[in-house]
């Protein structure tokens, strides 16, 4: 069975610090991977997305992944983050369902905390 | 281009009481979902629908009923609302089955409690 496991339920960092948030998954066949933000009081928006190819993927808003088979981790960073990046992330893989359709398996999300 | 549209934002229910959520999109995709969010359990999908007319359940069905009768529209329906569906309600498009991953775009979401 597919799950996803987010390791800090909570980051706060420093504005124009560097971080990264966790993301580990168990899988029994290749993988779609993502990360959504959601800020507050809003929907999901997605932030960058791993389908194949290059393992180094980059997203909106200056953040990254890198895709770790090996490891089952889809890690998301940022070098420098803003005031403006505080909001919920989670880490999401795809189980394709009857149908084509494509079920979202959620991790239990990260809060970013950024302060001044 | 609205995307995904969702009513209420937000809704008080007491025990028992029926509601239905409403969720449309003018993209024209095949693939339309409600999920679920609840603290510190990320997003559960209740059911989804791959057309017109055709609907399956996800993980946590239980007290919810669903209908696809056009392509636009995808409405949750709450029979007997409990305190345990007080909760935050998002529905989801994709887009067509032909191709081997479609983009879930996410609706701004329904806040509910339940008395």
């Amino acid at each position: 069975a597919q799950s996803v496991t987010q390791l800090d339920s909570q980051v706060p960092v420093f504005e124009e610090a560097p971080v990264e948030l966790r993301c580990n998954y168990s899988s029994s066949v290749s993988v779609y991977l993502f990360w959504y933000v959601q800020y507050p009081n809003q929907g999901l928006q997605l932030l960058l997305k791993y389908l194949s190819g290059s393992t180094l993927v980059k997203g909106i808003n200056g953040f990254e992944a890198e895709f770790n088979k090996s490891q089952t981790s889809f890690h998301l960073r940022k070098p420098s983050v803003h005031i403006s990046d505080t909001a919920e992330y989670f880490c999401a893989v795809s189980l394709r369902l009857s149908g084509g359709y494509n079920k979202l398996i959620f991790g239990a999300g990260t809060r970013l905390a950024v302060h001044p | 281009n609205a995307g995904v549209t969702q009513t209420p934002k937000f809704q008080v229910l007491k025990t028992g009481q029926s509601m239905t959520l409403q969720c449309a999109q003018d993209m024209n995709h095949e693939y339309m979902s409600w999920y679920r969010q609840d603290p510190g359990m990320g997003l559960r999908l209740i059911h989804y629908s791959v057309g017109a007319g055709i609907t399956d359940q996800g993980e946590v069905p239980n007290g919810y009923n669903v209908s696809r009768s056009t392509t636009e529209d995808f409405p949750l329906r709450l029979l007997s609302a409990a305190p345990s569906q007080t909760s935050v309600y998002f529905c989801a498009s994709s887009g067509r089955r032909q191709l081997s991953y479609n983009e879930q775009f996410f609706g701004p979401g329904t806040r509910l409690t339940v008395l």
